[in-house]
């Protein structure tokens, strides 16, 4: 299995800013997604990052909010932009079945 | 109506004794099944998968599905005080897991 790593693994922002979560895999994978996971909820795939062009955004999210890079086959970002409370959530980098499905450890994001 | 069902739990039981998960779901077009389990502050970890319907068994756990019935479960044999965590159950329309929806979890807790 891929081993993944998120930056940062927690912060506290406040409403209107922006924060960028940085996803590192030790191997280089065709496919990386990023869910979000909110307390008591399931969860919920935000888009698919690939590499070379636009990501794929499931329904109800969008670029402007959750822009997304993935510059490599190894290293993604997703953005929150101008955040709300609403937004505070854990987000999770999460690989293909060539690596097993591996979830990074999260982020876990409070916005005040 | 939620594509995938999960009791939240928690579920508590005394170390050694067998515990049943169970997942249910709406879309008939899922094919693979997946079981994660997450600990506190941790990212979900593959436990196992399955394609289509039967069983498999992987040491002390053991997967079911019963398309027919749309539900799905996760056996634990002679469980541990280290099997406490959160399981989720994932599932796939598409080849190769990808975009998985998931179930809420279900917080497990075992008792020495």
């Amino acid at each position: 299995s891929a081993v993944i790593s998120q930056k940062p693994s927690r912060d506290i922002c406040q409403r209107g800013t922006s924060l960028t979560i940085q996803c590192q895999v030790d191997s280089q994978v065709t496919m990386m997604f990023w869910y979000r996971q909110q307390p008591g909820q399931s969860l919920t795939l935000i888009a698919t990052a690939n590499q070379g062009s636009e990501a794929t955004y499931e329904s109800g999210f969008v670029i402007d909010k959750f822009p997304i890079s993935r510059p490599n086959l190894t290293f993604s970002t997703l953005t929150v932009s101008n955040m709300s409370p609403e937004d505070s959530s854990i987000y999770l980098c999460s690989v293909g079945p060539e690596s097993d499905n591996s979830f990074g450890p999260g982020t876990r994001l409070l916005v005040l | 109506q939620k594509e995938v069902e999960q009791d939240p739990g928690p579920l508590s039981v005394p170390e050694g004794a067998i515990v049943s998960l169970n997942c249910t779901y709406s879309n008939s077009a899922f094919q693979y099944f997946m079981w994660y389990r997450q600990y506190s502050r941790k990212g979900p970890e593959l436990l196992m998968y399955t394609y289509s319907s039967g069983n498999k068994e992987d040491g002390r756990f053991t997967a079911q599905v019963d398309k027919s019935s749309k539900y799905i479960s996760l056996f634990i044999r002679d469980s541990q005080p280290s099997d406490s965590a959160t399981y989720l159950c994932a599932m796939s329309s598409n080849t190769g897991f990808q975009k998985l929806v998931f179930g809420t979890g279900t917080r497990l807790l075992v008792s020495p």
